[in-house]
């Protein structure tokens, strides 16, 4: 059964830091993984998904990397705004399965 | 990608009573879900919402708690029946065509809250 978790749990920094949040799984095969955003009693917000025979992804300060072998993704933030401060989670689709498994997120604040 | 209305986006009930939530998307999607987050936890999926057939539950959700509807490809319900304070959590639905490289996107969530 895939487990995903996410390290740190929660997280607080200065503007302008760069920063890594983890994500790691139990199950490498996996068919993609996707970084979300949450605020506050909201929906998720896609923000990267890289598909299983991909290194990395890019947007804007926003870059994902996944290590399938290893059962690891980081989601690196470059030079963090207090527009950032949200909850990120990762979640993993499995091969051969429609379903995604969420991780249990990280909840950042970024301080002005 | 596709844009889905989720309404409401809170309610607070009574005990006993029941809520229906309604997803409704702007174009046609293979895949809609229904998950629910539990406060200060991750999501949990409840179901999968097929079109013109009985949803597919996960392990310790069933359909006379949690009925759920999907008519065509961009319309779906979820219901929570019966309810009891350890319902309140806020319930979200997603969709995504299942292509590839589609992200998987959701609906605003509704923030529930039974009394």
């Amino acid at each position: 059964k895939q487990e995903v978790t996410q390290i740190p749990a929660a997280l607080s920094v200065p503007e302008g830091e760069n920063l890594v949040l983890n994500c790691s799984f139990t199950d490498s095969a996996i068919y993609n993984l996707q970084w979300f955003r949450q605020d506050p009693g909201k929906g998720l917000t896609s923000l990267l998904l890289i598909q299983s025979s991909q290194r990395e992804q890019t947007s804007g300060r926003l870059n994902a990397s996944l290590d399938k072998s290893s059962g690891r993704s980081t989601l690196y933030i470059a030079a963090s705004q207090p527009g950032d401060s949200a909850t990120y989670l990762c979640a993993v689709k499995g091969s051969g399965t429609y379903k995604y498994i969420f991780g249990t997120g990280t909840r950042l604040k970024v301080l002005a | 990608s596709a844009v889905i209305s989720q309404k409401p986006s809170r309610d607070i009930c009574q005990r006993g009573t029941s809520l229906t939530i309604q997803c409704q998307v702007d174009s046609q999607v293979t895949m809609m879900f229904w998950y629910r987050q539990q406060p200060g936890q991750s999501l949990t999926l409840i179901a999968t919402a097929n079109q013109g057939s009985e949803a597919t539950y996960e392990s310790g959700f069933v359909i006379d708690k949690f009925p759920i509807s999907r008519p065509n490809l961009t319309f779906s319900t979820l219901t929570v029946s019966n309810m009891s304070p350890e319902d309140s959590s806020i319930y979200l639905c997603s969709g995504s065509t299942g292509a590839s490289n589609e992200k998987l996107f959701f609906g605003s969530g509704t923030q529930l809250s039974v009394l």
